[in-house]
């Protein structure tokens, strides 16, 4: 069964200062990855979704992720934040078959500190 | 394009109560798919349709729970009778059966059991 780890509940930073979402993923096969923002009362937006190909991939917003299959990881970055990307970052793994069913993981809780 | 639709938005509702969510997909979207968010967590499938046809709903607590789809387009979810654990954000996604699993999200029926 496939599953999904980010390692912390809660991240603050400064804006303007650099920031990196961790996510480690568990599954068999290669993975489609994904990492989805949500704001207080939002549905999910989708930042980047990495299928195959380059490791490192650019999303919306000035993200990027880089995916580590020897580290089964698939982290998020980004330079400088800004205060507008307070909110909560979803990792997700889907399978490659025909189900494309997303497995989530518990979320991080950005803080951005004026 | 219009986006995934949900309704309503809000819900209250007493222990033992039912209620029913509402959820139209993007048009031409055939898998839909319903997913369960308690506070603090991240989303659980609930059930996941392919056109009418249900292709998993082994996460759904079928004593209570039910969802339809009848004509392969919009879905109903219910919840008959409501317990204190059911307060979540119930949120509805759609995806094309082809390409790789990306998902588009509606913004959510909160609800809340008294």
């Amino acid at each position: 069964a496939q599953s999904v780890t980010q390692p912390d509940i809660h991240i603050t930073v400064s804006e303007g200062a650099s920031l990196e979402l961790r996510c480690n993923y568990s599954y068999g096969a290669t993975p489609y990855l994904f990492w989805y923002v949500q704001s207080p009362g939002q549905g999910l937006q989708l930042l980047l979704k990495y299928f195959s190909g380059d490791t490192l991939v650019q999303g919306i917003k000035g993200f990027e992720a880089e995916f580590k299959r020897s580290q089964s990881s698939f982290n998020l970055r980004k330079p400088s934040v800004h205060w507008s990307d307070a909110a909560e970052y979803f990792c997700a793994v889907s399978s490659s078959g025909s189900a494309r069913q997303l497995t989530f993981g518990s979320g991080t809780q950005l803080t951005v500190l004026p | 394009e219009a986006g995934v639709a949900q309704s309503p938005r809000y819900k209250i509702i007493e222990k033992r109560q039912s209620v029913a969510f509402w959820c139209n997909p993007i048009s031409g979207h055939a898998t839909l798919y319903w997913y369960q968010q308690i506070l603090g967590q991240g989303p659980k499938l609930l059930i996941q349709f392919q056109n009418n046809g249900v292709v998993d709903d082994s996460q759904l607590p079928k004593d209570r729970f039910s969802a339809e789809r009848l004509k392969g387009v919009d879905s109903t979810l219910k919840i008959q009778p409501a317990k204190l654990e059911d307060s979540a954000v119930y949120l509805c996604a759609s995806g094309a059966t082809s390409g790789t699993g990306e998902l588009f999200f509606g913004e959510g029926s909160r609800l809340t059991v008294l």
